[in-house]
C-alpha cells in the first residue's frame, strides 16, 4: 500500500535560517504530492503540490520538488519566521481513490 | 467564506452517551471525510463519502458511523461515546484534485 514518511520533530530554528522537511514516500503508479500546514488551534491547509515528477510546487516562499528518482518531496524555505511555526504534513493521493496518504506531521518552531 | 463549518467546536461527554459532529460545506465537493488527530498518531481516517448516500469506512471505523443525506453535509456519530474516542475531529472535502480542505475541528472530551 501507499505510505508516507516524515523526518520526526519537532524542528527548532532561528528566525532567518534555512528549512528542510524531509518526505518520502511508497505508491504504485504516479501519485500527487501535496504539503499542507496546521498552524494551532486550526485545520490543515493546503500549502503546496506538484502532481508530476520534476514538478515544483510553491507557495509563501515554500517549495518542494518531486523526485521519482528518490521518491522524495522536500519542503524547503530559504528564511524562516516566527510566524512559520506550525505542523507540517506531507500527503500523497493515488488519482484512482481519493483517500489520501498522510505523513504523520513535523512540528516546527522558529525563535526570534 | 470559509467553505466548510464544524459544529460543535467543543463539547464534553460522559461515557455511554451518544454524540454527533455535524459538518456543513458551501462548496458542493463530491468527497468528504471525518479524520480524528490525536499526539503520537497523526491523522486518522474514520469515514469517508463518494457522494450523497455512498459511505465507506476507513482505517479505524469502529464505534462511529456516518450519513449523508445531502451533498453539503456529513454527519458522524459516536453511538456510545467512550473515553478512547477523546480527540480532536476533523472533517475535510476533497476535489478532483485530490486536494483537501479542512475543517476547523471539534475537540471532544468524553469523561
Amino acid at each position: 500500500g501507499n505510505s508516507v514518511t516524515q523526518m520526526e520533530g519537532p524542528v527548532t530554528l532561528s528566525e532567518e535560517a534555512f528549512l528542510t522537511i524531509n518526505c518520502t514516500y511508497t505508491a504504485t503508479g504516479y501519485p500527487s504530492l501535496f504539503w499542507y500546514v496546521q498552524y494551532p488551534g486550526e485545520g490543515l491547509q493546503l500549502l503546496l503540490k506538484a502532481t508530476k515528477a520534476d514538478d515544483k510546487g510553491s507557495n509563501k516562499g515554500f517549495e518542494a520538488t518531486y523526485r521519482k528518482e528518490t521518491t522524495s518531496f522536500h519542503l524547503e524555505k530559504g528564511s524562516v519566521q516566527v510566524s512559520d511555526s506550525a505542523v507540517y504534513f506531507c500527503a500523497l493521493s493515488d488519482g484512482g481513490s481519493y483517500i489520501p496518504t498522510f505523513g504523520r506531521g513535523t512540528s516546527l518552531i522558529v525563535h526570534p | 467564506d470559509a467553505g466548510i463549518t464544524q459544529s460543535p467546536r467543543h463539547k464534553v461527554t460522559e461515557t455511554g452517551t451518544p454524540v454527533t459532529l455535524r459538518c456543513h460545506q458551501t462548496e458542493n465537493h463530491r468527497y468528504m471525510y471525518w479524520y480524528r488527530q490525536d499526539p503520537g498518531h497523526g491523522l486518522r481516517l474514520i469515514h469517508y463519502s463518494y457522494g450523497v448516500k455512498d459511505t465507506d469506512k476507513g482505517e479505524v471505523s469502529d464505534g462511529y458511523s456516518v450519513s449523508r443525506s445531502k451533498t453539503e453535509d456529513f454527519l458522524l456519530t459516536l453511538e456510545s461515546a467512550t473515553s478512547s474516542q477523546t480527540s480532536v475531529y476533523f472533517c475535510a472535502m476533497g476535489n478532483t484534485d485530490n486536494e483537501q480542505f479542512f475543517g476547523p475541528g471539534t475537540r471532544l472530551t468524553v469523561l
